[in-house]
Formats: structure tokens, C-alpha cells, sequence
């Protein structure tokens, strides 16, 4: 298949490690986050989300941390496995009284291996 | 099943050639988006439309158009202004300003022009 992001930052893991992938955001007013799952050649999954009223939000293997105070956010995957495999990219919303516009950041590659 | 499509999947161009993108969705979501993907960089808006009828441009539209005439159709032209087409381009539909900010994905369509 197709390679979207060719020169992305890479992380690699092994089968099992808990893989931690970063993603820092400009916006102090923004208060939702997305954190998508891109495979090559398809469109990006949703697989958690946050508000800013929250700190720390759990999911099926993955966690997300928001730290509004240096605006960052990580996406923790317990358990790496081969599918895991991907493209992640945070997104984040512009304050409520617009439309739904999500920024995303240029992602980050995550390459597992046996 | 519910669900964006996007066709085709792949589509080649010649240079100067206006080619539209087709993007359907059956999930009664009132918004729909277009975004763009180039190696190394994340999603960049194109344009988007919250209402059947109404559509706004988003942060790279030039050289692209947009109809919005039915609530699951939002095809997107791309002209022969458009200086760079090559690119994977996306489709989304979301609930609407009102609703979730989570955006749903199509399979995308991959644009080749030579």
C-alpha cells in the first residue's frame, strides 16, 4: 500500500512494550482532543478522546494524558501489538462558537517489531 | 452499514484537467469536510460545510470548489489552478457544530496528476 507521511518522526517498539507517542499543541483556548489511527493508504480511526476538563482518560490498551499546562498530550498503548502498527495523529478543537475545526498535527509514526 | 465512501480510489490526471472527487455518506451527519495529505505533513482543510446548501473555505481552498446540494453528497472538484493536485485527499461528516466534534473518515482517494 501507500506511504502517507514519508518523513514523519518514527517510533519503534517491540512486540509487548508499552509505546508512549507526544503531541504538543499552540492553542491555550483549545478544549477537545482526538487522538486518530492512520493506517497506509486509509483514512484515519478514532480511538480516544478528551476534554480539557479532564486530566487522564482510559480506553481499550490506551491512555491519554493532558497537561493544559505546557499544552501537551501524550496516546499510551499497553501492550504494542504488530496491528498497532501506524500513523497517530493528535488533533485538537478550536474554542466552541465555530465550526468543528480540528487541527492536526503531522503525526507520528509507530513501527513494531517481533 | 453506515459509513463514508469515497471514489475512486485511486485517480490519475493529466496537467490541466479539472477532476472531481466523489464523498458520500449515509450517517444523517449534518457536516462534512475535505482535507488534504502530503508525505510528512498532517491533515490540511480544504473546504467544509456545516448545512445542505452552505459551504466555507477552509485553510487551503484555492484552486479547489465544492457543492453541497444533498446532505450525503459533498464532491470536490479539483481545477487546473490548483498548482500542486497530487495528494491523498480525505473526506469527513460529523454530527454538526451542535454535536460531537469527532470526525468519521472516509478511505480517501489518491490523485495522480502528470
Amino acid at each position: 500500500g501507500e506511504s502517507v507521511g514519508l518523513h514523519l518522526p518514527t517510533l519503534s517498539v517491540q512486540e509487548g512494550d508499552n509505546s508512549i507517542i507526544n503531541c504538543a499543541y499552540s492553542n491555550s483556548a483549545s478544549d477537545y482532543f482526538i487522538w486518530y489511527k492512520q493506517e497506509s493508504g486509509k483514512g484515519p480511526q478514532f480511538i480516544i478522546d478528551i476534554r480539557s476538563n479532564m486530566d487522564k482518560r482510559q480506553g481499550q490498551r490506551v491512555t491519554v494524558l493532558l497537561n493544559k499546562t505546557v499544552k501537551h498530550l501524550s496516546l499510551q498503548i499497553a501492550a504494542t501489538q504488530p496491528g498497532d502498527s501506524a500513523v497517530y495523529f493528535c488533533a485538537d478543537l478550536l474554542p466552541p462558537g465555530g465550526y468543528n475545526k480540528l487541527i492536526f498535527g503531522a503525526g507520528t509514526r509507530l513501527a513494531v517489531h517481533p | 452499514d453506515g459509513g463514508i465512501t469515497q471514489s475512486p480510489k485511486y485517480l490519475f490526471r493529466k496537467e490541466g484537467q479539472n477532476v472531481t472527487l466523489s464523498c458520500e455518506q449515509n450517517l444523517n451527519h449534518d457536516a462534512m469536510y475535505w482535507y488534504r495529505q502530503d508525505p510528512g505533513q498532517g491533515l490540511r482543510l480544504i473546504y467544509y460545510s456545516q448545512i445542505v446548501n452552505d459551504f466555507q473555505k477552509g485553510d487551503i481552498a484555492e484552486g479547489y470548489s465544492v457543492s453541497r446540494e444533498k446532505k450525503e453528497s459533498f464532491p470536490l472538484t479539483v481545477t487546473s489552478a490548483q498548482k500542486n493536485p497530487t495528494a491523498f485527499y480525505l473526506c469527513a461528516s460529523s454530527m454538526g457544530e451542535t454535536g460531537a466534534a469527532e470526525q468519521y473518515f472516509g478511505p480517501g482517494t489518491r490523485l495522480t496528476v502528470t
